[in-house]
């Protein structure tokens, strides 16, 4: 069975810095797609970034960037120059090829501070 | 380009009774996928529709059924509702493909007395 697991359920960092949110996960699919979504107060949970396992290449979208570790299954999401914007909760989900469902982790907690 | 919309926003109901939440896809998707979100929790997997038919299903009882009518809008129904029960229900639309992005509205939140 797919895990997903977020270890740190809270953190914090000050605007304009960079801050690391991990997750690490377990499957048995060869291929599989691994996401990142925000859900701030508003409660809507938005899509921040996308890889595909097959691809060796982090992905990035702008100040987002993940660092996919296959072997290790590690999947971590760098946020560079922090924005007050960026303060909501984080999930890591993953879904395997031939599954629609995704499985999603416990959440981080991320506050920016001015 | 309307996003995923749900309603109602809120709902409050009482144990024993049931409840139906609905969903309209973003533009252009097919395939509309339900999950649920306790409080502090990540969602879980309900089920998902694709050409009106139930695709895939998580972990839940029979209580919680599902339609998608042909312009892909879908329900979700819960019968003999549990104080359990009681979360944000988050639908989520794509296009047909396990490949495809999940693109979620603001949840449906149900709070059972």
């Amino acid at each position: 069975a797919q895990t997903v697991t977020q270890s740190q359920p809270e953190m914090s960092v000050q605007e304009a810095e960079t801050v690391t949110l991990s997750c690490t996960y377990d499957t048995s699919e060869n291929n599989y797609y691994l996401f990142w979504y925000k859900q701030p107060p508003s409660r809507q949970m938005i899509l921040v970034i996308r890889q595909e396992a097959y691809k060796q290449q982090n992905a990035t979208e702008n100040r987002f960037s993940v660092n996919f570790q296959k072997a290790a299954k590690s999947f971590s999401l760098k946020i560079s120059d922090s924005q007050l914007g960026d303060t909501a909760m984080y999930f890591c989900a993953s879904n395997g090829a031939g599954t629609y469902k995704y499985i999603f982790g416990t959440g981080t907690r991320l506050k920016v501070l001015a | 380009d309307a996003g995923v919309t749900q309603s109602p926003t809120h709902l409050i109901k009482t144990r024993g009774q049931q409840v139906t939440l609905r969903c309209s896809p973003k533009s252009g998707h097919d395939t509309v996928s339900w999950y649920q979100q306790a409080l502090g929790q990540g969602p879980q997997f309900i089920f998902q529709y694709y050409e009106e038919e139930e695709r895939q299903r998580g972990n839940f009882p029979d209580r919680f059924s599902g339609h998608q009518f042909p312009n892909y809008s879908s329900e979700l129904n819960v019968n003999a509702l549990l104080l359990g029960d009681s979360a944000l229900y988050l639908c989520a639309s794509s296009l047909t493909g396990y490949d495809q992005p999940q693109h979620f509205g603001d949840g449906t939140r149900l709070s059972i007395l």
